[in-house]
C-alpha cells in the first residue's frame, strides 16, 4: 500500500541547515508528485515546495532562495534541504503525495541553540 | 501568487448545524480547489478535491461548491467527529497556496 514516512534531526541549531527524508513505497516517484508541507506550532499550513514526476522542481516564493528539493528514485527517497534556519522554522513537516490522500506522520523539528 | 482568503478563522457550532466555510480566490483558478481537514496531532485529510468532489470515504454530509472566485465547503449536519481544522489549498498553479484554516469548534 502507498505510505510514506519523513525522517530527520529533530533539534537543529539557528543558521544551520535542515536535511529531511520522505522515504515512500506503494509507487514510483517517477510517476507521481511529491510535495512538502509545513506547519509551526499552532499555525496553519504553508506549501514549501514540490518535485514533479518528471524531476523538476516548484518552491514556495519566499523559501525559494534557501530551500531545495531532490530525489533518488532507486532508493524511493526524497530530500528537502533548508538552509539559514530560523527559529519560525520550528514546525511539523509532512511530505505527502499529489497533495492528496497520502500523508506521511510528519517530523517535528526545533530550531534552537 | 494566487491568495487564497479563508473565513471565518473560527465558527463556532453547535451539533447538528448546517455550516459552510469560504475561500475566495485572488485570480481564477478554475475548479482547481482542494479541502483538508485536521485534527491535532494528525496529518490532514483530503476531503473535496476539484472544487466539489467528495474524496473516497467521506461522509456525504460534506460537499463543495464554487460561486465565481467563491468556494464553499458546507457541512450539512454537525457531527462530533467533524470538530477540526479545515483548509481550503489552490492547486491551480505552483506555488500552490493554502487558506489561512477554520477552526471548527463546539459553541
Amino acid at each position: 500500500q502507498v505510505q510514506l514516512k519523513e525522517s530527520g534531526p529533530g533539534l537543529v541549531q539557528p543558521s544551520q541547515t535542515l536535511s529531511l527524508t520522505c522515504t515512500v513505497s506503494g509507487f514510483s516517484l517517477t510517476s507521481y508528485n511529491v510535495h512538502w508541507v509545513r506547519q509551526p506550532p499552532g499555525k496553519g499550513l504553508e506549501w514549501m515546495g514540490v518535485i514533479w514526476s518528471g524531476g523538476n522542481t516548484d518552491y514556495n516564493s519566499a523559501l525559494k532562495p534557501r530551500l531545495s528539493i531532490s530525489r533518488d528514485t532507486s532508493k524511493s527517497q526524497v530530500f528537502l534541504t533548508m538552509n539559514s534556519l530560523q527559529t519560525e522554522d520550528t514546525g511539523i513537516y509532512y511530505c505527502n503525495r499529489e497533495i492528496g490522500g497520502y500523508w506521511g506522520q510528519g517530523v517535528m523539528v526545533t530550531v534552537s541553540s | 501568487d494566487i491568495q487564497m482568503t479563508q473565513s471565518p478563522s473560527s465558527l463556532p457550532a453547535s451539533l447538528g448545524d448546517r455550516v459552510t466555510i469560504t475561500c475566495r480566490a485572488s485570480q481564477d483558478i478554475g475548479n482547481y480547489l482542494r479541502w483538508f481537514q485536521q485534527k491535532p496531532g494528525k496529518s490532514p485529510r483530503l476531503m473535496i478535491y476539484g472544487a466539489t468532489n467528495l474524496a473516497a470515504g467521506v461522509p456525504s454530509r460534506f460537499s463543495g461548491s464554487r460561486s465565481g472566485s467563491d468556494y464553499s465547503l458546507t457541512i450539512s449536519s454537525l457531527e462530533s467527529e467533524d470538530m477540526a481544522d479545515y483548509y481550503c489549498l489552490q492547486s491551480k498553479e505552483s506555488p500552490f497556496t493554502f487558506g489561512s484554516g477554520t477552526k471548527l469548534e463546539i459553541k
